[in-house]
């Protein structure tokens, strides 16, 4: 119930494609959900996050869809670029359990020229 | 926003010894969390590390392999203790900020073990 499972495992668009990445969890009692980038070499870096009150939100060329029914949530990347080649990994957390955030499998994303 | 740094960045060590790694923050904040990354894999949580108690660990790890020290708000250590080949992987440690719901990460410590 803790686990939240992630799909694709990887993902090859063309420069300016919409990679869709997934995300699944079954503890209803998650409520904050943030999607980290990790380049090779790097610690994770917070791309964008949501909470259950909204079903979307943008910033830049990330977009988070929410799905609370379904228990689902996945990142758009709009445009995607060369640059945006990297892990992409969804998590979750509960408010006032230490905020440790639980992590997906991740999914490698190449961008083509 | 806040910025982690991590000591050393890697290192290569011989079975049955131990490596501490030094985490430190150039803020304030209240969680630290330490965990476990295998090249081209997820996160695993090692332990939860709050200032002034003892660690919380999760299930897999005990306190006698992974000891962590957290003796201010912006400096924690985890130690590698009787290190084994299987021990060999990224560590990570993190934080969030009081009253942030951000959690920042270190660049990490890539540890060989042989």
């Amino acid at each position: 119930q803790q686990q939240v499972k992630q799909s694709p495992q990887s993902l090859i668009v063309q420069k300016g494609g919409i990679p869709i990445i997934n995300c699944a969890y079954e503890n209803t009692a998650f409520d904050y959900f943030p999607w980290y980038q990790q380049f090779p070499g790097k610690g994770p870096a917070l791309l964008i996050a949501i909470r259950p009150d909204v079903s979307e939100k943008k910033e830049g060329r990330f977009t988070i869809s929410f799905n609370k029914s379904a228990k689902q949530f996945s990142l758009h990347i709009m445009d995607s670029q060369p640059g945006d080649s990297a892990t992409y990994f969804c998590a979750a957390s509960m408010t006032g359990n230490t905020g440790k955030l639980i992590f997906g499998q991740g999914t490698t994303l190449q961008v083509k020229p | 926003s806040a910025v982690i740094s991590q000591k050393p960045s890697r290192d290569i060590c011989q079975r049955g010894t131990s490596l501490t790694i030094q985490c430190q923050v150039d803020s304030q904040v209240t969680m630290m969390f330490w965990y476990r990354q295998q090249p081209g894999q997820s996160l695993t949580l090692i332990a939860t590390a709050n200032q002034g108690s003892e660690a919380t660990y999760e299930s897999g790890f005990v306190i006698d392999k992974f000891p962590i020290s957290r003796p201010n708000l912006t400096f924690s250590t985890l130690t590698v203790s009787n290190m084994s080949p299987e021990d060999s992987s990224i560590y990570l440690c993190s934080g969030n900020l009081a009253g942030g719901e951000t959690q920042y990460f270190g660049p990490g410590t890539r540890l060989l073990v042989l």
